[in-house]
């Protein structure tokens, strides 16, 4: 069974930095690309960043290009966010998801994590 | 304001049919596969229909998917309490080079 598990979400001050982590189960996790999905709560789904099998590609939205890093550690089966000069907008759950990819390009996300809940206010 | 148009919300009677449209462009549907989500209260998202029309081992027949041009469709036979959901659809945009989904629609079994 594939499971995403997602840690390291809380309350921060604007400006300020978190570091996401998310572990994976169930299969190769090697064999895909991962992302990072955001939803503020009671709002919709919002693609923030991606990473290829082997972290030699990334992708990020561009409310976050610059502010936000992708990446992974194969030998731990995880996956990362860090997310640095925080702002009020990016409060929402994040959601650590398998991405499916054809030629390299996405082409979408076959499971999900719950989620871990960022919350950035003074 | 989501790169792709979904209404808010629908709502039917049990057993009866809905459908969902997906509004987008020659950037993203139009040249692209469309992907969709079941998100039951509360709970992470699940995929329900990929590359247009399939769906994933475990997802009753009642779940069908359609694209045209710039639009795609999602449709739900035999409509059960259960399905109250919200759902999203999803794509790549090759202008964007972003996946990009619809803004969701709530479901509502009556």
């Amino acid at each position: 069974e594939v499971q995403l598990v997602e840690s390291g979400g809380g309350v921060v001050r604007p400006g300020g930095s978190l570091r996401l982590s998310c572990v994976a189960s169930g299969f190769t996790f090697d064999d895909y690309a991962m992302s990072w999905v955001r939803q503020a709560p009671g709002k919709g789904l919002e693609w923030v960043s991606d990473i290829n099998w082997n972290g030699g590609s990334t992708g990020f939205a561009d409310f976050v290009k610059g502010r936000f890093t992708i990446s992974r550690d194969n030998a731990k089966n995880s996956l990362y966010l860090q997310m640095n000069s925080l702002r009020a907008e990016d409060t929402a759950f994040y959601h650590c998801a398998r991405q499916r990819r054809k030629s390299g390009y996405p082409l979408y996300i076959d499971y999900w994590g719950q989620g871990t809940l960022v919350t950035v206010s003074s | 304001q989501s790169v792709l148009t979904q209404p808010p919300s629908v709502s039917a009677a049990p057993g009866q049919k809905v459908t969902i449209s997906c509004s987008g462009s020659s950037s993203n549907i139009g040249n692209n596969y469309v992907s969709w989500y079941q998100q039951l209260p509360g709970t992470a998202p699940k995929l329900l229909i990929y590359d247009n029309n399939k769906r994933p081992s475990g997802i009753p027949d009642r779940f069908s998917g359609s694209k045209s041009e710039t639009s795609a469709t999602l449709g739900i036979a035999g409509l059960q309490t259960g399905d109250e959901a919200d759902y999203y659809c999803g794509t790549w945009d090759s202008s964007l080079s972003a996946l990009v989904f619809g803004g969701g629609t709530k479901l509502t079994v009556l």
